[in-house]
């Protein structure tokens, strides 16, 4: 069964231009969730879906952030201007059921560089 | 808000050694913790769990201790190997909430 998988990998771009993070969970997974590690710092939850609604969005940092999960399936994080305080390397992670806690089986991240 | 720490940035032990992982929490209401292990090009990968009505819990290899009055975490690593080497979180499930609270991570470094 494959995991939960992110694109791109790796992004490097400017400061004032827009990008966007794509994550697939692992299918059936009704649950998705995005987190945040800047640079040495603790991993920050930014928002979680269940299925295609926002459950919590208390992480975001501010309207330059826009998370979608039209359909329930993957979602993506759009970072629209992006500043330089943007740069990390961004998670996704999905869980199923509506139980807590299951546990939360993470992709391996996108690394963003803010020039 | 709630946080979650950890004692030491960097543990350096040698290979064969045990390896002991420390972390603090500050909500006492806090009752799911979590232990992952991050190598490098990776994601968090879920090593041990445990929940507040235990104070230990044993895998293989690795033992998670809790200590609910000084609100404490640790992770012991039995016979630590090269392939341990990687960035340990603590992470504590937010209370009433599906969101985990993360540790700023232990970067593990097992030397031969």
């Amino acid at each position: 069964e494959a995991g939960v998988t992110q694109f791109p990998s790796h992004s490097v771009i400017e400061k004032g231009q827009t990008v966007t993070l794509r994550c697939d969970p692992i299918s059936g997974h009704d649950n998705l969730y995005w987190y945040r590690r800047v640079m040495g710092k603790e991993i920050k939850f930014l928002l979680h879906f269940v299925k295609e609604s926002k459950q919590d969005e208390s992480g975001m940092p501010n309207n330059r952030f826009l998370a979608e999960r039209t359909g329930g399936t993957y979602s993506t994080l759009k970072v629209q201007p992006a500043e330089l305080e943007d740069s990390g390397v961004y998670f996704c992670a999905s869980s199923q059921g509506f139980v807590t806690y299951n546990e939360q089986f993470f992709g391996p991240g996108t690394r963003l560089t803010v020039l | 808000g709630e946080s979650v720490g950890l004692h030491l940035p960097t543990l350096s032990v040698q290979e064969g050694d045990n390896s002991i992982i420390n972390c603090a929490y500050s909500n006492s209401a806090s009752d799911y913790f979590i232990w992952y292990k991050q190598e490098s090009g990776k994601g968090p990968q879920f090593i041990i769990d445990i929940r507040s009505n235990m104070d230990k819990r044993q895998g293989q290899r690795v033992t998670v201790l809790l200590n609910k009055t000084v609100k404490h975490l640790s992770l012991q690593i039995a016979a630590t190997q090269p392939g341990d080497s990687a960035v340990y979180f603590c992470a504590v499930l937010s209370y009433n909430t599906d969101k985990l609270i993360f540790g700023t991570g232990t970067r593990l470094q097992v030397f031969p």
